[in-house]
């Protein structure tokens, strides 16, 4: 059960995109199109961005976008906002009936 | 609107116990998976254990498993998390967490556990 690999920072200005990458194995990110993205605010709880893979919960902004090649998937947020600075956590089902997070990366909008 | 609110946290010895609960409202607790989630503050985020809707099935993550049980009252509303034989390393913020399919969709604030002599 190792934790998802997630780049520990990016940053991007104001307008600009950035792509977080989440790369596991073939027993979880490769294995299982349930890949989900959640933001976490400081001192806040976090909040699910985006769930299998690609698709938005009502109410998130279509900035937000997720993708998957292989064993690897990947958030996307176009045309950054000073409110998109949060902590991103990927996380996937995998094949012991368990989840896993990534590591987390912290977003900084310059 | 979803509300979980934790309860049961905090100081105990290595080798102790804690029981933590999470009061459930605004959804239909019921018919939801149910999991657990821990945090360091200011570290990540670690799954710990789920619970199917009826608490018929369960699983774990290694680093708990053994120690750590999970359990539900749908009754009540609440949803447990027994700890024995506490260690240092689980020393984090247990947040309770209502599934949707196989994804995290509301978080509760969380309750502090600190292990410690």
């Amino acid at each position: 059960q190792s934790a998802l690999t997630q780049p520990a920072s990016v940053s991007g200005s104001p307008g600009q995109s950035i792509t977080i990458s989440c790369t596991g194995t073939s027993s979880d990110v490769g294995g299982y199109n349930y890949v989900a993205w959640y933001q976490q605010h400081p001192g806040k709880a976090p909040k699910l961005m985006i769930y299998e893979v690609s698709n938005r919960p009502s109410g998130v902004s279509n900035r937000f976008s997720g993708s998957k090649s292989g064993n690897t998937a990947s958030l996307t947020i176009s045309g950054l906002q000073a409110e998109d600075e949060a902590d991103y956590y990927c996380s996937s089902y995998t094949s012991s009936s368990t989840w896993v997070f990534g590591g987390g990366t912290k977003l900084t909008v310059l | 609107e979803v509300q979980l609110v934790e309860s049961g946290g905090g100081l105990v010895q290595p080798g102790g116990s804690l029981r933590l609960s999470c009061a459930a409202s605004g959804f239909t607790f019921s018919s939801h998976w149910m999991h657990w989630v821990r945090q360091v503050p200011g570290k990540g985020l670690v799954w710990v254990s789920r619970i199917n809707s009826d608490g018929s099935s369960s699983s774990y993550a290694d680093s708990v498993k053994g120690r750590f049980t999970i359990s539900r009252d749908n009754a009540k509303n609440t949803l447990y998390l027994q700890m024995n034989s506490l260690r240092a390393e689980d020393t984090a913020v247990y947040c309770c967490v209502v599934s949707g399919n196989f994804r995290f969709d509301y978080w509760g604030q969380g309750t502090l556990v600190t292990v410690s002599s």
